[in-house]
């Protein structure tokens, strides 16, 4: 089965400084997606940044980036010039590429404060 | 374009009653999965389905569960006979078809509590 860890129940970050949360993830497959999602104190799931496993360069969406490491099997998402507004949990998620069921398998999370 | 919708946002049961939760996915959205997630918890999914069919339900507890996408109307899960640990977040998520290649969206959730 697929397993995601998140071996940081916690992390914070001064305001416009920069961290990196980590994610390590177990598979068997080599098609696969991988994901990054943020859930503030209001509970939404908003999707940050994505990567396909096939893709050797790493995703990048405004101040948020990866570093995908498949033989590693290392997924870290670096926020730059953090802000206040991203304080909240982070999850890492796989989801296999094609075939079958398409569900996300998701880590414990890792809560986030930005200090002003 | 309205996002995925849940209702309600919050539920409160007691014990031994009966709890139906709500999802209408995006428009033009076909599969629905649902998610559950526990406090201090990430989210654990637990059934995926299409309009009339059940794909993967995997994760679906095997008693007092179950869930439907009825070919008209919104995706429902369905929980009998609550107890306290059915209290919980209820996440639906909607995606386009199978291998499109598009990310899954959520909804706000529902949270379930239990007297």
């Amino acid at each position: 089965a697929q397993t995601v860890t998140q071996s940081q129940p916690e992390m914070s970050v001064q305001e416009a400084e920069t961290v990196t949360l980590s994610c390590t993830y177990d598979t068997s497959e080599s098609d696969y997606y991988l994901f990054w999602y943020k859930q503030p104190p209001s509970r939404q799931m908003i999707l940050v940044i994505r990567q396909e496993a096939y893709k050797q360069q790493n995703a990048t969406e405004n101040r948020f980036s990866v570093n995908f490491q498949k033989a590693a099997k290392s997924f870290s998402l670096k926020i730059s010039d953090s802000q206040l507004g991203d304080a909240a949990m982070y999850f890492c998620a796989f989801q296999f590429g094609k075939g079958g069921s398409e569900k996300l398998v998701f880590g414990k999370g890792t809560k986030l404060t930005v200090n002003p | 374009n309205a996002g995925v919708m849940q209702n309600p946002r919050h539920l409160v049961r007691r014990r031994g009653q009966e709890a139906r939760l709500r999802c209408s996915p995006m428009k033009g959205h076909s599969h629905v999965y649902w998610y559950r997630q526990l406090p201090e918890e990430g989210l654990k999914f637990m059934v995926y389905l299409q309009k009339e069919n059940i794909i993967d339900e995997s994760g679906m507890p095997k008693e007092r569960f179950s869930a439907e996408f009825p070919k008209e109307g919104p995706s429902i899960l369905r929980i009998q006979q609550v107890v306290r640990g059915d209290s919980a977040a209820y996440f639906c998520a909607s995606s386009p078809m199978q291998g499109s290649n598009q990310p899954q969206h959520f909804g706000d959730g529902t949270r379930l509590s239990i007297l």
